[in-house]
């Protein structure tokens, strides 16, 4: 099955400075790329998502590259923010049943 | 309206007792999930339902039951469970099941087994 691989698992940034999250998935037929934000006892939110025949895609703060070649992808945070402290997961999905696997997480830690 | 509701939002509950969690969307959505997540883990995937249907079972042991009585509602029965099952457990729901469509969670039940 799919194995997804996240680092950090903790990152602290400085309010204003940029947060880089990698992962790597193991199973090349794999297509859809979303990343969810945990905060504290809340529900998983979709933050942003790519699909495999795209490279790179924005909104606002954050950005998501995927290098299929390579079976990594990764989130870009600019101007970091304290309300963008949270645990933030990679996934990686294929094909008709959507089995979404996880990463392991990274807890963003932004200090004002 | 992008909300799918839960309840109860914590359950405790004994080794012998039988509890059912619930899972509501109004969204249209053909797919709903059962995940279970335990402290500083990923959401784990637990059972698929898509059109009412049971899709995958992630070999979860039979201590829980899945049930779809109709497109809106999903429910998981619980028996005889254990400590080491006490998690929060997300129900979800998206608009199919192929891969791609975007996967709506709900706030959760968090169960603590004594």
């Amino acid at each position: 099955g799919e194995n997804v691989e996240q680092h950090p698992s903790t990152l602290s940034v400085q309010e204003g400075d940029s947060a880089v999250i990698k992962c790597t998935y193991s199973d090349s037929a794999s297509n859809y790329f979303p990343w969810y934000k945990q905060e504290l006892g809340k529900r998983p939110q979709l933050i942003i998502d790519i699909r495999s025949n795209v490279g790179e895609k924005k909104d606002q703060r954050i950005a998501v590259t995927l290098n299929k070649t390579a079976k990594h992808f990764s989130l870009h945070i600019t101007e970091t923010q304290p309300e963008d402290s949270a645990v933030y997961f990679c996934a990686a999905s294929k094909g008709g049943y959507q089995k979404v696997t996880f990463g392991t997480g990274t807890k963003l830690q932004v200090i004002p | 309206d992008t909300e799918v509701t839960q309840t109860p939002k914590h359950l405790v509950m004994g080794m012998t007792n039988k509890k059912s969690l619930k899972c509501e969307q109004h969204m249209g959505h053909r797919a709903m999930y059962w995940y279970k997540q335990k402290a500083k883990k990923p959401p784990e995937l637990m059972f698929v339902y898509s059109y009412e249907k049971l899709s995958i079972n992630e070999s979860v042991p039979s201590r829980f039951s899945p049930e779809c009585p109709n497109s809106s509602l999903l429910n998981l029965h619980l028996h005889a469970l254990q400590p080491e099952d006490s998690a929060l457990y997300l129900c979800a729901s998206s608009q199919e099941v192929i891969s791609g469509n975007t996967i709506y969670f709900g706030e959760g039940s968090w169960l603590t087994v004594v």
